[in-house]
């Protein structure tokens, strides 16, 4: 079975772009979970979805927008690109939202460059 | 107040010795998964271990078991007979299930082992 897919793997953008990421779940898995990984930060979630729709939304301003197709493949987009934004986006799957059980699977991420 | 703790600040272990990795936590939901994950330099956060809130073993993967200890609120990851290729980040992570349907995870801020050959 595939693994999770993230593309692009690295982008580099300036500020005030806006920029794109996707994310494919493990075939079955129809929740998929964001965050944002930076040295000072650490670990954050961003949102998470399940059957289209926007379970949960962690701490992040209204540029951080993310949303889930059908067939569970899931984008997020950043708009008014600031430095700060530089990061690893790291993309999870799961089978679902409903248990603590459910083990959260992670794509090889995207390096996103904010100059 | 931090949901996971992770303050051991960097590791050193010989190869074919063991480690201990510690991880404490805070919740009081009686639900959760606690989940460690190993991230090499690429990136990729690979999963490892779970153990559940309700579990009654301390789970076990190849090489990784976990020490549970929930009155401390602990849930340490033992790696036995330690690999060069161990040498990566790892991060504590929590799940919390009563409050509703979410997959939310709350990480610690991760532990470098240093795997010496």
């Amino acid at each position: 079975k595939a693994g999770v897919t993230q593309t692009p793997r690295y982008l580099i953008k300036t500020r005030g772009q806006q920029v794109t990421l996707s994310c494919s779940p493990i075939s079955g898995h129809r929740s998929v979970s964001w965050y944002q990984q930076t040295p000072g930060q650490g670990l954050q979630f961003l949102f998470e979805y399940f059957s289209e729709t926007q379970r949960n939304k962690g701490n992040f301003p209204g540029r951080f927008s993310g949303r889930q197709f059908s067939n569970s493949r899931s984008e997020m987009n950043v708009s008014t690109l600031e430095l700060g934004d530089s990061a690893l986006y790291l993309c999870a799957s799961s089978l679902s939202l409903a248990y603590s059980t459910d083990t959260q699977y992670f794509g090889p991420g995207t390096r996103l460059t904010v100059l | 107040a931090q949901k996971i703790t992770q303050t051991q600040p960097g590791m050193f272990v010989q190869e074919k010795e063991a480690v201990t990795l510690d991880c404490t936590y805070d919740t009081s939901d009686p639900s959760y998964g606690l989940f460690w994950y190993k991230q090499p330099s690429s990136g990729e956060m690979i999963f490892l271990i779970y153990q559940g809130s309700y579990d009654q073993q301390n789970a076990t993967e190849g090489r990784y078991s976990l020490n549970f200890q929930k009155a401390r609120k602990s849930a340490n990851l033992v790696i036995s007979a330690s690999q060069l290729g161990d040498s990566a980040m790892y991060f504590c992570a929590m799940r919390e299930g009563s409050t509703g349907a979410n997959s939310k995870l709350t990480f610690g801020k991760g532990i470098t082992l240093s795997v010496r050959p």
